[in-house]
């Protein structure tokens, strides 16, 4: 089935050490996005890619990066200077960035936990 | 900037009757989409329905209708016949025209279905 694949679904870290998130789709989008859930605040964008080789910051990129090597995959890494890093991240994807639908597609989540 | 406000942390309906959820948002766009998600508790968020700010009339899928009032900045859902499976986190949020990376999230309503 076709679909955005992440892992792993819980994730338990010790602070100073970073964590890199994974996000696989097979879905042939070309855009992807990370996002972070935390309760009463909705959804928050941290970066976003709109092809290979490219991402782009989103509002709350610092303490995260990204790399775009392959269209099917979309990491995400926690780095230490992130400052309040629990919390529930969902990655998702478009057929493209600039598409009239809209439509996002998500991942199950992944949540992380900073001991 | 775009805000996208629902009121509602939480309801609850009983299974067969029809809840309302509601969702103000604020924007000096013309143009726009609004979308209400699914989040169940599985976490896998999907979407429910979309509105183009442009169509007067309302978005309607199955058991899912919006009433949309553009001049007031209101967009509530409405699920008719609820069911055990619409348990889940509702997300209203909007998107500028072909514009995914500015898509702007709600808080969130919690829908709870008694049986």
């Amino acid at each position: 089935d076709g679909g955005i694949t992440q892992s792993p679904k819980y994730l338990f870290r010790k602070e100073g050490q970073n964590v890199t998130l994974s996000c696989e789709q097979n879905l042939n989008h070309d855009a992807m996005y990370w996002y972070r859930q935390d309760p009463g605040q909705g959804l928050r964008l941290i970066y976003y890619s709109q092809i290979v080789n490219d991402f782009q910051k989103g509002d709350i990129a610092e303490g995260y990066s990204v790399s775009r090597e392959k269209k099917e995959s979309f990491p995400l890494t926690v780095t230490s200077a992130q400052k309040n890093p629990t919390a529930f991240y969902l990655c998702a994807s478009s057929i493209r960035v600039r598409d009239e639908t809209g439509e996002l597609f998500f991942g199950e989540g992944s949540r992380l936990t900073v001991l | 900037a775009q805000t996208v406000t629902q009121s509602q942390p939480e309801m609850s309906v009983q299974e067969a009757e029809t809840v309302t959820l509601s969702c103000t948002y604020d924007t000096s766009e013309n143009n726009y989409y609004l979308f209400w998600y699914k989040q169940p508790p599985s976490r896998q968020m999907i979407l429910v329905i979309r509105q183009e700010a442009y169509k007067q009339q309302n978005a309607t899928e199955n058991r899912f209708s919006v009433n949309f009032q553009k001049a007031a900045k209101s967009f509530s859902l409405k699920i008719s016949d609820s069911q055990l499976g619409d348990t889940a986190m509702y997300f209203c949020a909007f998107m500028k025209q072909r514009r995914a990376d500015k898509l702007i999230f709600g808080t969130g309503t919690r829908l709870q279905v008694f049986p």
